[in-house]
């Protein structure tokens, strides 16, 4: 089946350690986001890349850094993770906006549930 | 800037009852609504998928319908079942750059009890 696999799916860190999550999709799909979900709230997107090109959000706070080496992979990487990174990271693709008709949906991964200790 | 408003925020009903979440939207330009579920530390699974010519999709028990104008989308289930107990987020989308780029509600967590 095609899917979005994301590892590891739990991650502890201590304070100011890099960490490197990573996304793998199987769909094919131009489009790849990465979202922040904090408990209770909703998803918040940090950014995105169509293709190789990256969209950063404006609020995206500059320690979170993505890179995507090719359409199946994306990673995202927290340069000095701090206690209020602790959360949940979603990546998600979809399909492109072609000639203004919206195509698909968003598929999710399962998540990585980071810890910062 | 697009706001999402999720109704209620948390609902616990009986088995077997029907049932309608509510979305509501600030801006109608968007191309397509989606409908979501979570279960605790999982990620989302897509319900429903409504692009925004449409007014109404369905899956087995679920009906999700679209009023673009008036920024609202509701979603129905039917005859709720233990197992659908989650928590349920719309997302509008909008585009930019060839890319949909979503805005989501906080969601509505649902407990539905034997």
């Amino acid at each position: 089946d095609a899917m979005v696999i994301q590892n590891p799916r739990y991650q502890v860190t201590q304070f100011g350690k890099p960490v490197t999550l990573s996304c793998s999709q199987t769909l094919n799909h131009n489009v790849m986001y990465w979202y922040q979900q904090k408990s209770s709230q909703a998803p918040k997107l940090l950014f995105h890349y169509y293709d190789k090109d990256f969209n950063n959000e404006a609020d995206t706070p500059d320690n979170f850094q993505s890179r995507r080496p090719n359409t199946s992979f994306c990673f995202l990487d927290i340069r000095s993770p701090g206690l209020g990174d602790a959360a949940m990271y979603l990546c998600a693709t979809s399909s492109p906006l072609r000639g203004g008709r919206a195509l698909g949906e968003q598929f999710f991964g399962p998540g990585t549930r980071l810890t910062v200790l | 800037k697009q706001e999402v408003t999720q109704i209620p925020a948390a609902l616990s009903v009986p088995e077997g009852e029907n049932l309608v979440l509510n979305c509501s939207f600030t801006d109608s330009a968007i191309y397509n609504l989606q409908w979501f579920r979570q279960d605790p530390g999982k990620g989302l699974t897509s319900l429903l998928l409504i692009q925004s010519s449409q007014r109404e999709q369905t899956s087995g028990r679920l009906n999700a319908s679209l009023d673009k104008s008036s920024g609202r989308s509701t979603l129905y289930i039917a005859a709720s079942q233990p197992g659908d107990s989650a928590t349920y987020l719309c997302a509008v989308n909008r585009g930019r750059g060839g890319s949909y780029i979503p805005t989501f509600g906080r969601g509505t967590s649902l407990i539905v009890h034997p």
